[in-house]
């Protein structure tokens, strides 16, 4: 089945500053990655996916790059805010119909952003 | 609220007895899903329904958790003989069967077993 590893655990940066989140997996047949943000105490919500057959995807201050070839696919936030200190998790999956089977998340990252 | 609904949201009880979680999906959507959640991990997947029909299941569901959705629309997750590994969020999650992939999750139920 699919493994989905994120690293490192913690990030911590300044405001203002950009965050690199990565994220591998190991099922070269997954072909949908999305990124999931949960605050403290709050339901994942999705905050940008990608399909395979792209490399980059953007959505204002938040961006995703996928290398397929290496298997592993970042999420790019620029000019943090301290709103987007939560727990940020990838996941992937083979997306066959259109719609989901099934995702597979990472363990997830907690970002921290120093005000 | 149109959003994903769960119920209850926390639950004590004692290991050995056994409990009941529901979950209403975004009315329009015929996919549902349920995940388990436990401090520091991410969500992992339990088993998921098109419509009525349960599609795939975890190998982490044992034979004293069991799904349904009889109806195709709300589901209900059962957990027999509780352990106190069965300790965790469940979170239940839906779908449109459409291009987009998003799921659109609940608040969760919170067990906990003593």
């Amino acid at each position: 089945g699919e493994n989905v590893e994120q690293h490192p655990s913690t990030l911590s940066v300044q405001e203002g500053d950009s965050a690199v989140i990565k994220c591998t997996y190991s099922d070269s047949a997954s072909n949908y990655f999305p990124w999931y943000k949960q605050e403290l105490g709050k339901r994942p919500q999705l905050i940008i996916d990608i399909r395979s057959n792209v490399g980059e995807k953007k959505d204002q201050r938040i961006a995703v790059t996928l290398n397929k070839t290496a298997k592993h696919f970042s999420l790019h936030i620029t000019e943090t805010q301290p709103e987007d200190s939560a727990v940020y998790f990838c996941a992937a999956s083979r997306d066959r119909t259109g719609a989901n089977s099934k995702l597979t998340f990472g363990k997830g990252i907690t970002l921290s952003v120093r005000p | 609220d149109t959003g994903v609904s769960q119920n209850p949201r926390h639950k004590i009880t004692k290991r050995g007895q056994n409990v009941t979680f529901r979950c209403d999906p975004i009315s329009e959507h015929n996919r549902l899903y349920w995940y388990r959640q436990t401090l520091g991990q991410g969500p992992e997947f339990l088993t998921y329904f098109q419509n009525e029909a349960q599609l795939e299941k975890s190998r982490l569901l044992s034979d004293r958790f069991s799904a349904e959705r009889p109806k195709g629309s709300f589901s209900t997750l059962e957990i027999q003989r509780t352990e106190q590994g069965d300790s965790a969020m469940y979170l239940c999650a839906s779908s449109p069967s459409t291009v987009s992939g998003e799921l659109f999750f609940g608040e969760g139920s919170r067990l906990t077993v003593l």
